[in-house]
């Protein structure tokens, strides 16, 4: 069935530092990728989304881009803030009703 | 602005209580769904609903039923709480207007504790 892989974290950062988490995924047709971020104390949001292959996803200065030959959905931003300390998750839909989420990744940013 | 609402943020029960977690959407979406989330496993997939009254086993179903008797309300209930069932409790809902993003809206959660 189809899955997401993330690195495993957690993962530390000085601010300012770039930052990328990988995730790759396995699936037989041709799904929607999306990343998710987990404030503390709070629920799941949307932090960027694509849709077909070689689309972009952007937000908040993230970014990720849909490899399909890779089968690959890496979550980059430039300049990490203390304020993006959050768990990351990656996830797919096939289009049917459910959404298949990678483990998730902490990222700590100390200042 | 779209919100889900879950009727407590903690709760601690007794090893057997009868268990009901409640969720509330206010986007008119057509489905809803309940994780659990634990560390290292992610979101795990407990039950989910395309409509009123209609429901459907996720992965991990087994001790929980639900029920959706209304399109804003679904609940989550634990027949006989066991200490296993400690975990966040996470609520979400979409809309299949849209099938090709299938965007999810999550509740703020419900971490419970059984003792």
């Amino acid at each position: 069935g189809d899955s997401v892989t993330q690195m495993e974290g957690p993962v530390t950062l000085s601010e300012e530092a770039f930052l990328t988490i990988n995730c790759t995924y396995t699936a037989t047709g041709y799904p929607s990728l999306f990343w998710y971020v987990q404030y503390p104390g709070e629920g799941l949001q949307l932090l960027l989304k694509a849709t077909k292959a070689d689309d972009k996803g952007s937000n908040k200065g993230f970014e990720a881009t849909y490899r399909k030959e890779t089968t690959s959905f890496h979550l980059e931003k430039g300049s990490v803030q203390v304020s993006d300390s959050a768990v990351y998750f990656c996830a797919l839909t096939d289009g049917g009703f459910k959404t298949i989420f990678g483990a998730g990744t902490r990222l700590f940013v100390k200042a | 602005d779209v919100k889900v609402t879950q009727s407590s943020r903690y709760l601690v029960k007794r090893t057997g209580e009868k268990v009901f977690l409640e969720c509330v959407q206010d986007m008119d979406h057509e489905n809803m769904f309940w994780y659990r989330q634990d560390p290292g496993l992610g979101l795990r997939l407990i039950y989910f609903s395309y409509d009123v009254k209609m429901k459907e086993k996720g992965d991990i179903p087994e001790g929980y039923s639900v029920s959706r008797e209304k399109k804003e309300r679904f609940s989550l209930i634990l027949e006989s709480a066991s200490t296993n069932q400690t975990s966040m409790y996470l609520c979400a809902s979409s809309s299949p207007l849209d099938p090709a993003w299938n965007e999810q809206f999550f509740g703020p959660g419900t971490r419970l504790t059984v003792l």
